[in-house]
This record gives C-alpha cells, structure tokens and sequence, in this order.
C-alpha cells in the first residue's frame, strides 16, 4: 500500500504561470516531507522540506504548503521556467526512522515556451 | 563540499554473478542510504547505516546487503543476481540525526543480462 501518493503522472505548464504539484500521504508519524526533483538517468535533485510543525516553507521561487489535517503537500513553482521541466518526486520521513525515505512514484513537469 | 559519489556508473552483469556497488558520502555526514529505482516500482529503500551500523532496512531478500566503513563511506552487495535486478541503484547521504535531508549521489545503472 502506498504511504505517499502523487495521482498526476503528467503536468503541463506554460512558462511564466504557476506550477502546482501535489502529494498525498497516509501514515499520521511521517513528520518531515521533502521534494527532489530528478533527470533520467541522475540522482534526485533537493529541492526544498517542510517539517511537520510548520505549514509553509518558502525558497526562491519554491514553496511548498503542508496541511497536517488533511495530509496532503503541495509544491508551488512560480513563475514557470524551461529548465524546470524534470520528474519531481515528494518524500516523507518519520521519527526514529530518518534513514528511511518513502517517495512517491513522481509527476513529470513540462513548462512550454 | 563535494557531493556524494558513486562507482561505477554503469555495469552490466549476468544472472548469478554478484556486485558491489560503492559511495562515498559528503564529508561529514555519518548516513548513507540506499535505494533502487525501477520503472515499475518507483524509488524503492534497500538500508541505511549510520556509524558502521545498520539502522533501517527496507523489504527486499537477504541477496542485498550492505556495510560501511569507519570513515563513512559504504558499498553495497548483490548476490545471485536476477533479471529484475536491473535497475538504477542510488545513495544518499546526511548528517544522520534530527530532522534530515539526504543528498543523493549520480547513482550506479545496474543491467542484469
């Protein structure tokens, strides 16, 4: 059963507008969340975390949104660029279990010119 | 600082052989995990060992297994290897306590023939 679920294997962004991508998870102890973002064939990128006493966290042009109640994060990419487009992946951790990453299977982006 | 290293990039070997595969983690950090991505499965957890010591282990046969070395750096082994086998094999490092972000290598492209 999967722990953390991201439902759109696909997005498509025009560049310059707002990506939005979302993720879902079901286990209540994952208490830090992160997303990476990743290129065929390479390692996984970090891109920004959130711990679960906060509700946002904000980086450049990055910022992700957590609401605990719902389980559910989201990633916010604004504005868009090209070199953006790449799979994205959102993990989560619990305590006492850091070592251990439970990712999601990823959403592709594409921003379009 | 430079990131985490991972070698060899690519192999390919044949059912029933092993591998090790080997990663050098950024200086100072004290975790190295594992994990396999495959098309099918996504990113996928194997161990993680923290000062010599493993600390978290995923679902996967005993065929996998891992060590590492006082001065961090840690080498996974694959025994009797299977078709299913073939896959991207990525580690990632960090710090090892608290809340915790793992950097991830270039990873090592795994092809069982």
């Amino acid at each position: 059963d999967q722990q953390v679920k991201q439902n759109s294997p696909s997005l498509s962004v025009q560049e310059g507008r707002i990506s939005i991508l979302n993720c879902d998870y079901t286990n209540s102890m994952f208490d830090y969340f992160l997303w990476y973002k990743k290129y065929p064939a390479e390692g996984p990128t970090f891109l920004i975390s959130i711990s679960s006493i906060k509700d946002k966290n904000e980086d450049g042009r990055f910022t992700v949104f957590l609401n605990k109640s719902a389980k559910h994060l989201s990633l916010h990419i604004v504005p868009s660029q090209p070199g953006d487009s790449a799979v994205y992946f959102c993990a989560a951790s619990a305590q006492g279990s850091q070592g251990n990453l439970i990712f999601g299977k990823g959403t592709k982006l594409s921003v379009k010119p | 600082k430079a990131g985490v290293t991972q070698t060899p990039r690519y192999l390919i070997k044949t059912r029933g052989q092993q591998v090790t595969l080997s990663c050098s983690p950024i200086s100072g950090h004290r975790s190295v995990s594992w994990y396999q991505q495959t098309p099918g499965q996504g990113l996928q957890f194997l161990f993680e060992y923290f000062s010599e010591t493993q600390r978290n282990k995923g679902n996967f046969p005993g065929r996998f297994s891992g060590r590492q070395f006082s001065n961090s750096r840690s080498e996974m082994n694959v025994s009797t290897l299977e078709l299913g086998d073939s896959a991207l094999y990525l580690c990632a490092s960090s710090s090892g306590q608290g809340l915790d972000t793992q950097y991830f290598g270039p990873g090592t492209r795994l092809t069982v023939l």
